[in-house]
């Protein structure tokens, strides 16, 4: 186990609707990472966040945005959901300037 | 644009058998290769990773080779077992500014008893 959670596990929305995901990170660990793993494929990273600010993001729309606490705990929002949206949200924690990222077990979101 | 290519897509190894998955990248500013494990209904876990200033990497049944001048890295699973059937990514890492994950779009092990 990597310390990472994620709640909730399994959702289910309507098209058009918003949700919001949220993940803790591994103790003493100040960045995290969210990416998207559509059924079959290997995860896409969406953005990141350090300092509470975002620190760079991927090939997604700004319907999909983050937040980051103090304590570095994340929430990934997703405003105006459409059917392609359902996947596998997976949170990944690591400590700045290192390269290990460290995933919690993931968000099953089903748009329908 | 697919900017790490892994195969094969599945695979099917005898029990002791030796399990080899490849990858292949594009982006020479890539400085990170880790490997993850991912069991269905969970997370992709950190199983090995290599830098390109060694040629190989071992851990326990797990290793990785690295060739930098072919842009390809692969993982060789010894004396595979049941238990290592799962879907195994490549990824890589190097942008600079932010460390953010380019994964490979995963090899389905099965490991047949």
């Amino acid at each position: 186990e990597t310390g990472v959670t994620q709640s909730p596990t399994h959702l289910i929305k309507t098209r058009g609707q918003q949700v919001t995901l949220r993940c803790s990170s591994q103790s003493g660990h100040n960045t995290v990472s969210w990416y998207q793993q559509a059924l079959g494929q290997g995860p896409q990273f969406i953005f990141q966040y350090y300092r509470e600010e975002e620190n760079g993001r991927g090939n997604f729309p700004p319907r999909f945005s983050g937040l980051q606490f103090p304590n570095y705990s994340s929430e990934l929002n997703v405003n105006a959901l459409e059917l392609d949206d359902s996947a596998l949200y997976l949170c990944a924690s690591s400590l700045k300037g290192r390269d290990e990222q460290y995933f919690g077990p993931g968000t099953r979101l089903t748009v329908t | 644009q697919q900017q790490v290519k892994q195969s094969p897509q599945s695979l099917i190894v005898q029990k002791g058998g030796i399990s080899i998955i490849n990858c292949a990248y594009e982006n020479t500013a890539f400085d990170y290769f880790p490997w993850y494990q991912q069991f269905p209904g969970k997370g992709p876990a950190l199983l090995i990773a290599i830098r390109p200033d060694v040629s190989e990497k071992k851990e326990g049944r797990f290793t990785i080779s690295f060739n930098k001048s072919a842009k390809q890295f692969s993982l060789h699973i010894m004396d595979s077992q049941p238990g290592d059937s799962a879907t195994y990514f490549c990824a890589a890492n190097g942008n600079s500014g932010y460390s953010t994950l380019t994964f490979g779009k995963g090899t389905m092990l099965l490991v047949s008893p």
